[in-house]
């Protein structure tokens, strides 16, 4: 069965440091996805940053990294730079079989960051 | 740029009562999807839709649940009998290949 862990619910960070949200998984399908969304306390879910399985690199986009470690099951973002908008619940999500018809995304218990300036 | 749009933004109903949720795609989405997050909690994934039937489903999603998509535009999200529990923020998504989902801005649903 799929399995997102988010171990941290809540993390602190000083404004203009970076961060690394822990997320974990756990599936026996080779192919699938993972992903990072923000959810600022206005409560929209904004894509931030998406690694697939077979993928030899890890994802970035912009200040947003992904530290994918395959053997590991991890899959932690990394913000550079932080600033105080960054401060917001981040969600860790995977989804199973892609490319193969599979749809269903399931989601962490979320972090929430807060930036202090 | 193009964004996922929900309708309405919150909608107030009493227990028992139908209720539908709307969506607006990304017009050259194929597949499309609902979740639900209750106050406070993570995102649960509801149902998936693809070349206009269901593609995969959550044990959430029982039969007092369905999706439509009526036009070729619109995603409808309908709850026949709404009971207290359904209470939540329900996030309507489309992505256009299998690896970036964009949501909409939720609709806020409360059951009296």
């Amino acid at each position: 069965a799929q399995k997102i862990t988010q171990t941290q619910p809540g993390m602190f960070v000083q404004e203009k440091e970076a961060v690394t949200l822990d997320c974990t998984y756990d599936t026996s399908d080779p192919s699938y996805g993972l992903f990072w969304y923000k959810q600022p306390s206005s409560g929209e879910m904004i894509f931030l940053i998406y690694q697939g399985s077979y993928d030899q690199q890890n994802a970035t986009e912009g200040r947003y990294s992904l530290n994918f470690q395959k053997a590991r099951k991890s899959a932690n973002l990394v913000i550079s730079a932080s600033q105080l908008g960054d401060s917001a619940m981040y969600f860790c999500a995977m989804r199973e079989g892609l490319g193969t018809g599979g749809f269903k995304t399931i989601f962490g218990a979320g972090t929430r960051l807060f930036v202090k300036a | 740029e193009p964004e996922v749009t929900q309708t309405p933004s919150h909608q107030v109903t009493q227990m028992g009562q139908e209720v539908i949720l709307r969506c607006v795609p990304i017009s050259n989405h194929l597949y499309f999807y609902w979740y639900r997050q209750i106050l406070g909690q993570k995102v649960e994934f509801l149902v998936s839709f693809y070349n206009n039937e269901i593609s995969e489903k959550s044990e959430i999603f029982d039969d007092q649940f369905s999706v439509e998509r009526p036009d070729g535009s619109n995603f409808t999200l309908k709850i026949r009998s709404t009971k207290l529990e359904d209470s939540a923020m329900y996030f309507c998504a489309s992505s256009g290949i299998w690896n970036e989902q964009y949501f909409g801005p939720g609709t806020r649903l409360t059951v009296t």
